[in-house]
C-alpha cells in the first residue's frame, strides 16, 4: 500500500485563487520531502525541497512566493500554489525518504487552472 | 549526482522480456543505480537498485557491468501493465536529505 499519501489527487481553481496540496509519509517521519512539477510528456522537475522545522530550499528559477511550502510536522509538508494562473496548471508531485526503505512518491495532484 | 543517459523510447512484445539500457559513464564509486517507473498520472514507483553486483526483486532484474558505466533493467515477462516511462538515476546513497534528479526515461509500450 501508499506510503507517502497526496491530496487532492485532482483539483480544478480559478484563476486568482489559491490551492493547496497536502502530501504526507504514512508510517514513517521524513524530516526531509520534495516537490515536483510535471508538464505532460516531460520529465520531473524539482522544485523545492521541504525541511521540518525550517525553511524550504527552492530550485533555481521556482519562485518561493509563489509556491508556499510548509513542513510543519514530520509527516506533513504542504505545497500552496498562490495566485494560480493557467500556466500553473500542472502535475505536482511530493516525495519522501524513508532512511531504510528509499524513496517513494505521492500519488500526484493534478492541478487545472481556469 | 551523475548524468545518465537512455533511449527515448522502446516498444516491446506482451510476454517478452524487455530489456532497458542505460548509460552512467560519469558515474562514480560510491554512487547507486536506480530505476524507477512511471505509470500515466502516477507517481514514480521505485523498481530496484545496484551498486556493483546484479540484482534481482519480484519486480525486475538489474544488470551492471564491470566497469558500472552502464547497466540494464531486465523485465522477464513484460505485461500490458509495464507500460510506463521508466527512469535510470544514479545517486550517492545517503540519508534522507537526498534528492532525485530525473532525465528523461525511456517511454516503454508493452504490445499485445
Amino acid at each position: 500500500g501508499a506510503v507517502v499519501s497526496q491530496h487532492p489527487s485532482r483539483v480544478i481553481c480559478k484563476s486568482g485563487t489559491s490551492v493547496k496540496i497536502e502530501c504526507r509519509s504514512l508510517d514513517f517521519q521524513a524530516t526531509t520531502m520534495f516537490w515536483y512539477r510535471q508538464f505532460p510528456k516531460k520529465s520531473l522537475m524539482l522544485m523545492a525541497t521541504s525541511n521540518e522545522g525550517s525553511k524550504a530550499t527552492y530550485e533555481q528559477g521556482v519562485e518561493k512566493d509563489k509556491f508556499l511550502i510548509n513542513h510543519a510536522s514530520l509527516t506533513l509538508s504542504t505545497l500552496t500554489v498562490t495566485s494560480a494562473h493557467p500556466e500553473d496548471s500542472s502535475f505536482y508531485i511530493c516525495s519522501a525518504r524513508d532512511p531504510l526503505r528509499g524513496a517513494f512518491f505521492g500519488q500526484g495532484t493534478r492541478l487545472t487552472v481556469v | 549526482d551523475a548524468k545518465t543517459t537512455q533511449p527515448t523510447s522502446m516498444d516491446c512484445a506482451e510476454g517478452r522480456a524487455a530489456n532497458l539500457p542505460c548509460n552512467h559513464s560519469t558515474i562514480s564509486g560510491n554512487e547507486y543505480v536506480y530505476w524507477y517507473r512511471q505509470i500515466h498520472s502516477q507517481g514514480p514507483q521505485y523498481i530496484i537498485h545496484g551498486l556493483k553486483n546484479n540484482e534481482t526483486n519480484e519486480m525486475a532484474s538489474l544488470i551492471i557491468t564491470e566497469d558500472r558505466k552502464s547497466s540494464t533493467l531486465i523485465l522477464p515477462h513484460a505485461t500490458l501493465r509495464d507500460t510506463a516511462v521508466y527512469y535510470c538515476i544514479v545517486r550517492v546513497e545517503k540519508a534522507a536529505g537526498n534528492k532525485l534528479t530525473f532525465g528523461g526515461g525511456t517511454r516503454v509500450l508493452v504490445k499485445p
